[in-house]
Order: structure tokens, then C-alpha cells, then sequence
């Protein structure tokens, strides 16, 4: 397996443009995560979805944010509009949730928002 | 070490030294934790996990010991290397439970040759 799989790898986009950011899960894994990573803030879980089913978007920092798993194999996370301080790494992780396994995660996507 | 405020923890070592950093988990309930490296520009990666049943684990020149009473966590690196330079983190799990990797702010290592 390609390992979980981020598209695109660097974004830039002027504020109040939409923007959207792609994720390909490993094969058969059951859990997905959005996580943001900036300086100030660390690593922060924004949501997560079991079998396609968002379980928990408390990490969602506005209305702004928003995430879908239409199937199995891809989830997006979009920022309408975005703004400045979106600005961060914006990392998918995938997981399969069976006797506690680690989580694996893609390359991230640079999100540059002027 | 957990970080504390905005800076990250960091620990600078010489290459060919040996390694260790810390981490203080939170739920007593936790029996799996998990130690990431993140390498820059990377994603975090798996090193090494351990569970609660367990007080010690050893990999290729990586050993995590866990100490339930004070709820610690370390990760000690036999004879640094310069490519051991990363941002390393530890993440927490209680079994049967949903397992959301949570991680703190992490621990900077910098090996000089």
C-alpha cells in the first residue's frame, strides 16, 4: 500500500477563496482523521470519521471548516472562506481500530493563505 | 518532556550520546501509548508502542518504558544520530475505546555530529 495519501502537498490562495484538501485513506482502514499544525497550537485533532461516519467534529474551529468521507477510500476537508490564520499543515491519518494499532499519517498539505 | 506556554521543548545532544525524553500522559485509564517522530516537513510516524501490561519495550536502538504509578512515558535513543534529529511525540489510547491519537506539543531533538 502508497501509505495514506494528501493532495495537494502545498496550497496558496489568497483570503476568502475556498479551499479544498483531499485525502486517501489506507486501504481498510476503518478510522480517518483531519488533524492542523501550526507553531503556536501543535498538532490538533479538527475530526474524525469511523467507516465513513464523522463521530466527532468538536476540533472543527468554525463553521468555515468543513469535512465529508463520501466513500471508503477519499474524505476532504474545505475552508469557505479562508482566512489568514488557516494558514498551517493540515495532515490525514488513517487507522485501523482492532486489538490498538497506531495511526498513520500522510505528508500533509502546506496551506498558505494571503 | 510535555511542553508547558508556547515553546517547544527541545533537547540538544551529541551524536553518538544516548537519548531520553519524556512525556506525562493524563488518563489512568490509557494501556496503549505510542511514541511518533515527525521529521520536518514530514508527517509523524510510528516508532514504538508499548502496553500497560508492560513496564519496558525495546526496538533497534529505541526503548520506551512506561511507569503506570506517575503515569510516565520515555523514549530513550541508543548513540544518536544526526537523522534521529526530529520532533517526537507520545500519544495515549484506552483499548475498546475509540481510538483518537491525541498528542501533546512534543519534544524537539537536535543531534550534532
Amino acid at each position: 500500500d502508497a501509505g495514506v495519501i494528501q493532495s495537494p502537498r502545498h496550497e496558496v490562495t489568497e483570503m476568502g477563496q475556498e479551499v479544498t484538501l483531499r485525502c486517501k485513506p489506507i486501504s481498510g482502514h476503518d478510522y480517518l482523521f483531519w488533524y492542523r499544525q501550526t507553531m503556536m497550537r501543535g498538532l490538533e485533532l479538527l475530526i474524525y470519521f469511523n467507516n465513513n461516519v464523522p463521530i466527532d467534529d468538536s476540533g472543527m474551529p468554525e463553521d468555515r471548516f468543513s469535512a465529508k468521507m463520501p466513500n471508503a477510500s477519499f474524505s476532504t476537508l474545505k475552508i469557505q472562506p479562508s482566512e489568514p490564520r488557516d494558514s498551517a499543515v493540515y495532515f490525514c491519518a488513517s487507522s485501523f481500530n482492532r486489538g490498538g494499532t497506531e495511526a498513520f499519517f500522510g505528508q500533509g498539505t502546506r496551506l498558505t493563505v494571503v | 518532556g510535555e511542553s508547558v506556554g508556547l515553546h517547544l521543548p527541545t533537547l540538544s545532544v551529541q551524536e553518538g550520546d544516548n537519548s531520553i525524553i519524556n512525556c506525562a500522559y493524563s488518563n489512568s485509564a490509557s494501556d496503549y501509548f505510542i511514541w511518533y517522530k515527525q521529521e520536518s516537513g514530514k508527517g509523524p510516524q510510528f516508532i514504538i508502542d508499548i502496553r500497560s501490561n508492560m513496564d519496558k519495550r525495546q526496538g533497534q536502538r529505541v526503548t520506551v518504558l512506561l511507569n503506570k504509578t506517575v503515569k510516565h512515558l520515555s523514549l530513550q535513543i541508543a548513540a544518536t544520530q544526526p537523522g534521529d534529529s526530529a520532533v517526537y511525540f507520545c500519544a495515549e489510547k484506552v483499548t475498546g475505546g475509540s481510538y483518537i491519537p491525541t498528542f501533546g506539543r512534543g519534544t524537539s531533538l537536535i543531534v550534532h555530529p
